[in-house]
């Protein structure tokens, strides 16, 4: 597409269930990210997926936590079990990693805003 | 390990103020991109500008500009003639070297322009 798209753009859930994230980044971008961000923070990075490549997992914050990349494509993140502390804007960014004088290619989803209840 | 800070919170200015928005960073390597993006209400990140660590020359696009200094490790942006569609929360970030590597990212500046 276009651009990066996420869904939900917004989900409501109970304390104690999983959720499932999606982002579609643009199409040929090799690299995708997962960032959080919560109020009053800034952009937390929780996940990157580069090609092939084993995904380098280094900011997701608890093991409640995880992501995939299907055919190197489409990305799901899961929250399992999720807590109060979770709610945020979660959002997703696709690169291609190659950069002009004007762009360096990321471009972000507008963004998930999950409310733990 | 990489850090940007951006010290101010909150500004506020009226139309057609400058406003400069302060950003630091820190990292150990040599080869590195700065940027900023801007936040409006909607919550979408638009990527303003980046720049890599080899080019300090200052940078203009139209009523935008951005001052880059090495030696105190800043990437000040500033806006002149501010208007009220510059409302919006305004992110520095850096990313290493490579070309698909993360960005770390300041705690942000909220800018609010008033009529």
């Amino acid at each position: 597409g276009a651009g990066v798209s996420q869904s939900p753009s917004n989900k409501v859930t109970e304390k104690g269930k999983d959720v499932e994230l999606r982002c579609d980044p643009i199409s040929g971008h090799t690299a995708l990210y997962w960032y959080r961000q919560s109020l009053g923070q800034g952009l937390e990075f929780l996940i990157y997926f580069q090609g092939n490549s084993a995904p380098d997992k280094s900011g997701l914050p608890s093991d409640r936590f995880s992501a995939e990349r299907t055919g190197g494509s489409v990305s799901t993140l899961t929250i399992q079990r999720t807590q109060q502390e979770d709610s945020a804007v979660y959002l997703c960014a696709s690169s291609s990693g190659k950069g002009t004088a004007t762009n360096y290619g990321y471009t972000f989803g507008s963004g998930t805003r999950l409310t733990v209840v | 390990a990489q850090k940007v800070t951006q010290a101010q919170t909150e500004i506020s200015v009226v139309e057609k103020e400058d406003v400069t928005l302060d950003c630091v960073y820190e990292t150990r390597d040599t080869t590195y991109y700065l940027f900023w993006y801007k936040q409006p209400p909607s919550g979408e990140l638009v990527f303003l500008i980046r720049r890599n660590s080899f080019d300090e020359q200052n940078e203009i696009s139209g009523r935008y500009s951005w001052n880059f200094q090495k030696s105190t490790s800043s990437f000040n942006f500033t806006i002149t003639a501010s208007q009220v569609v510059d409302s919006a929360v305004y992110f520095c970030a850096l990313s290493l070297g490579s070309g698909y590597s993360t960005l770390t990212f300041g705690k942000g500046t909220m800018l609010l322009v008033s009529p």
